[in-house]
C-alpha cells in the first residue's frame, strides 16, 4: 500500500520568505507527526497529531513554526519569516497510535538561503 | 531530560565481521525502536523492542533491550555491503504522545 507522502521533496528559499511543507500519512493512521532533522543528526519531535488536535506541540522551536491538520488526515507545516538555521529535512510520520511504530515519509529538504 | 546515546557514531566494517552498536538511554522507558536511513532516503522502521529482555532478529541484525541497564545493542552478523546505512535507536517518551527521543545515529560503511 502507499506509505507517508510529503511534498514538495525539496524546496529552497529565501531568508524572511514563508513556506508550507505538506504531509499525507498512510489512510487510516489517525496519528501523525512532525520531525526536523539536521545533517548527521537524529531527528528532532516537532508536533504530534491526534485525529485533528495537535495534541503536543512542545517540540516547535518558535512562533514561527506553526502546523494544522484540519480534516484529521493531511498535515501542514508552516514556517513564517523563515531563517537560515530552519534549513534541514523536515520528516512526517504516520501511525495507528498509541505503541503502534511510526512509518516515515521520505521527507522534504528545506533549504534557506 | 530523555537523553539518547548511541556509539560508536562511525563504523567501518569488514566483510563478513560482526559488530555491536550500543544505545544508552538516560530514564526510564519499556519501548526502543531501531530505524534504518540510507543516504538521501527516510527511516526505515526495523526492530520495536517493548520489555526487558526482549530480543528480535531479521536476517543478521538482531536486537536486544535491557531496561534496567537502559541499554539496548544492535548486532550486525557478517557484515555485507548491504547493511551499508545509518542506524538509528529511538526512544519512547509516552508522555500522552509517542514522542521519539532519538540518537545521534551510527554509520556504518564497509571496508574495501
Amino acid at each position: 500500500g502507499a506509505g507517508v507522502s510529503q511534498t514538495p521533496s525539496n524546496k529552497v528559499t529565501e531568508k524572511g520568505k514563508y513556506v508550507e511543507l505538506r504531509c499525507d500519512p498512510i489512510s487510516g493512521h489517525t496519528a501523525l507527526y512532525w520531525y526536523r532533522q539536521s545533517l548527521g543528526q537524529g531527528p528532532e519531535f516537532l508536533i504530534y497529531f491526534q485525529g485533528t488536535g495537535a495534541a503536543d506541540d512542545s517540540g516547535l522551536p518558535n512562533d514561527r513554526f506553526f502546523a494544522v491538520r484540519p480534516e484529521g488526515s493531511v498535515s501542514t507545516l508552516k514556517i513564517q519569516r523563515t531563517e537560515r538555521g530552519d534549513s534541514a529535512v523536515y520528516l512526517c510520520a504516520s501511525s495507528y497510535g498509541g505503541l503502534d511504530t511510526q512509518y516515515f515519509g521520505p521527507g522534504t529538504r528545506l533549504t534557506v538561503l | 531530560e530523555l537523553k539518547v546515546e548511541q556509539n560508536p557514531l562511525f563504523l567501518s566494517m569488514q566483510e563478513g565481521k560482526n559488530y555491536t552498536i550500543y544505545c544508552n538511554y538516560s530514564t526510564t522507558s519499556d519501548r526502543l525502536y531501531w530505524y534504518r536511513q540510507d543516504p538521501g532516503k527516510s527511516l526505515e522502521s526495523l526492530f520495536v523492542l517493548l520489555s526487558n529482555g526482549a530480543v528480535k532478529q531479521e536476517g543478521r541484525l538482531m536486537a536486544s533491550l535491557d531496561t534496567k541497564a537502559r541499554l539496548s545493542t544492535l548486532h550486525i552478523t557478517a557484515a555485507g555491503h548491504d547493511l551499508s546505512a545509518t542506524y538509528f535507536c529511538a526512544v519512547d517518551t509516552y508522555q500522552g504522545a509517542q514522542k521519539l527521543v532519538f540518537g545521534q545515529g551510527t554509520r556504518l560503511t564497509i571496508n574495501p
